[in-house]
């Protein structure tokens, strides 16, 4: 069984320009999860969708960053425009309904200059 | 709200020495706990967890942790650590899940990068 993959590994963008990141979760988890990890600090919760719909977005800093999960299947993430303080690495997660482990991608690394 | 606090950023320690990775949390509700390891180059994997029963938990690899509800302490312990075992290690919690879902997120800890030296 394949595990949660991530797209890109690795981003290098600049200030203002816009970025995607993709995440495929476990196939049938309806639950996927995004997290960001900043430089030093805690992996702190962004968003939570059960199939295509948005459960919790507390964690979404801003309205910069969107996220969808079209179909119910793979999620993007999208920071437009990107800041400095965007850099960071980004985990998604995916767990099936109604259990508490989370399988957790190996995370894109994003580096805004 | 909920909060985790991993006081050691780094524990150095050497290769078949005793190794302890203390996590406190701050909860107003009842939690499940996690711990979760980052080996280099890899996503985080699930180490162990502890959602009801037993207060001490172990995992396949050798590690065990223990649930102190008074203490609100989740501690990681290994009485015997191997070069293979340097990682960074999180400690996390999660509200119980309560009537109408909850959302199952994951608070977690700063993170404490174990390295076993030979």
């Amino acid at each position: 069984e394949a595990g949660v993959t991530q797209f890109p590994s690795h981003s290098v963008i600049e200030k203002g320009q816009t970025v995607t990141l993709r995440c495929d979760p476990i196939s049938g988890h309806d639950n996927l999860y995004w997290y960001r990890r900043v430089m030093g600090k805690e992996i702190k919760f962004l968003l939570h969708f059960v199939k295509e719909s948005k459960q919790d977005e507390s964690g979404m800093p801003n309205n910069r960053f969107l996220a969808e999960r079209t179909g119910g299947t793979y999620s993007t993430l999208k920071v437009q425009p990107a800041e400095l303080e965007d850099s960071g690495v980004y985990f998604c997660a995916s767990s099936p309904e109604g259990d508490n482990e989370q399988f957790f991608g190996p995370g894109t690394r994003l580096t805004v200059l | 709200a909920q909060s985790v606090t991993q006081l050691d950023s780094q524990v150095p320690v050497f290769e078949e020495a005793p190794v302890e990775l203390r996590c406190n949390y701050s909860s107003s509700v009842s939690v499940y706990l996690f711990w979760y390891v980052q080996y280099p180059n890899q996503g985080l994997q699930l180490l162990l967890k502890y959602l009801s029963g037993s207060t001490l938990v172990e995992s396949i690899n050798g590690f065990e942790a223990e649930f102190n509800k008074s203490q609100t302490s989740f501690h990681l312990r290994k009485p015997s650590v191997h070069i293979s075992d340097t990682a960074e290690y999180f400690c996390a919690v999660s509200e119980l899940p309560y009537y109408g879902g909850a959302t199952n997120k994951l608070i977690f800890g700063t993170g404490t990068l174990l390295a076993v030296q030979p």
